[in-house]
């Protein structure tokens, strides 16, 4: 079974400065899906950025980037420039799919807090 | 916006009663799952359901159903509440077999007294 670890429970940053919240996951599928959401209070989940495993390049989206490392299994989230509308819970996500019913589905971790100091 | 809508947003129900909650999914998406997120974790896949049938359940017991419907509308029905089952419940919507993300509505906050 596929699982996803954040070892973060909390992160701070300044605002503007640039902060990397952590991700490792373990699967044994070659092809696969990894997220990040955000979660702000509102509690709606919003994605952030998405990485196809086949793709070496690391996905980029505005101030967030990621450094996807496959042998590695490691998949962590770069936000650049932070702002105080970052302030959320971050969650990484990887999309199994049952190879006999079809189903996909997500498989998050715990979560990564993350506060911005003005 | 999303385009997936829950309801209702908040919701306080007794141990042992039943309780449905709604979904509204994106326009087109064929594909509805269930989330259940206890306090300070990480979402759990409860069940998926594509073109009204379920093909997928998480670690969940029977007594929690659902119904898909053809108009982009779903439920979930927990019966026998306990205490344990207050929690966030996140819907989600999707392509199945598409290249595309999972679209989450606000949740539906339940708690069991």
């Amino acid at each position: 079974a596929q699982t996803v670890t954040q070892s973060q429970p909390e992160m701070s940053v300044q605002e503007a400065e640039t902060v990397t919240l952590s991700c490792t996951y373990d699967t044994s599928e070659s092809d696969y899906y990894l997220f990040w959401y955000k979660q702000p209070p509102s509690r709606q989940m919003i994605l952030v950025i998405r990485q196809e495993a086949y793709k070496q390049q690391n996905a980029t989206e505005n101030r967030f980037s990621v450094n996807f490392q496959k042998a590695a299994k490691s998949f962590s989230l770069k936000i650049s420039d932070s702002q105080l509308g970052d302030a959320a819970m971050y969650f990484c996500a990887y999309r199994s799919v049952d190879e006999v019913q079809g189903a996909q589905k997500l498989v998050f971790g715990q979560g990564t807090r993350l506060t911005i100091n003005p | 916006e999303t385009g997936v809508t829950q309801s209702p947003t908040h919701l306080i129900k007794t141990r042992g009663q039943q309780v449905t909650l709604r979904c509204s999914s994106q326009s087109g998406h064929n594909t509805v799952s269930w989330y259940q997120q206890a306090l300070g974790q990480g979402p759990q896949f409860i069940f998926q359901y594509y073109r009204e049938e379920e093909n997928g359940r998480g670690n969940f017991p029977p007594r929690f159903s659902g119904l898909q419907f053809p108009n982009y509308s779903s439920e979930l029905n927990v019966n026998a509440l306990e205490l344990d089952d207050s929690a966030l419940y996140l819907c989600a919507s999707s392509l199945l077999w598409g290249r595309t993300e999972a679209f989450f509505g606000q949740g539906t906050r339940l708690t069991v007294v």
